[in-house]
């Protein structure tokens, strides 16, 4: 079974504060997906990252970075100088590489960044 | 814009009625997948169909029913409403069945069963 862990249901910052987001998944699966979506309070679901479980690399986008590590099966996301836009509900999701491809999202961290 | 298109934006409707959602996928996407956000479940996989056929089941309740046409446009008909099942529904769409890459989401449609 598939399972995806946000522990942190709120984050409160302030502005160009440091964040790191975590999400933690468990799979049987040896190879699997993880991303991760942005829910603004408009609410539609804005796609921010997709990561294939065979590259352990980490990846940086602009404020935006990623650490994927396997043998903690971590996927934690930390936003650098954060900003008032980035207020939002974070979700960590996890697909299957092979067969149904359906989404399993975490429970999401709301995260609120205060000017 | 994300190419994946959902009408109607927000419905509001009562308590034992149907309602219909309507989803169009992006250009040259033949999968679509349908899920809901509550408050207590989360974001669920509901449904998917791959070029008119379902693919894969999730936590659908029997009250619910979709359908994927030969335009590849889908529907979500939701009937005997209930006050539960007032939730954002989303539809996404990807190129294939079993490749996760090129997974987009529409907008939602806000559903309130009052």
């Amino acid at each position: 079974a598939q399972k995806v862990t946000q522990a942190q249901t709120e984050i409160s910052v302030v502005e160009k504060e440091d964040v790191t987001l975590d999400c933690v998944y468990e799979t049987r699966d040896t190879t699997y997906y993880l991303f991760w979506y942005k829910q603004p309070p408009s609410g539609e679901l804005v796609f921010l990252i997709r990561r294939n479980s065979f590259d352990e690399q980490n990846e940086i986008s602009g404020r935006y970075s990623w650490n994927f590590q396997k043998s903690t099966s971590s996927f934690n996301f930390t936003i650098t100088a954060s900003q008032v836009v980035d207020s939002a509900v974070y979700f960590c999701a996890l697909s299957r590489l092979t067969g149904a491809n359906n989404l399993f999202f975490g429970t999401g961290t709301r995260l609120t960044v205060i000017p | 814009d994300s190419g994946v298109t959902q009408t109607p934006k927000h419905l509001i409707t009562a308590t034992g009625q149907r309602v219909t959602l309507r989803c169009s996928p992006r250009s040259g996407d033949l999968s679509v997948y349908w899920y809901q956000q509550s408050l207590d479940q989360g974001l669920q996989f509901l449904i998917q169909y791959y070029n008119g056929e379902e693919r894969a089941k999730g936590n659908i309740l029997e009250r619910f029913s979709a359908q994927q046409f030969p335009d590849l446009h889908s529907e979500l008909n939701l009937s005997s409403l209930e006050l539960g099942d007032s939730a954002l529904y989303f539809c996404a769409s990807s190129p294939r069945a079993y490749e996760s890459y090129g997974y987009t989401f529409g907008s939602g449609t806000r559903l309130t069963v009052v």
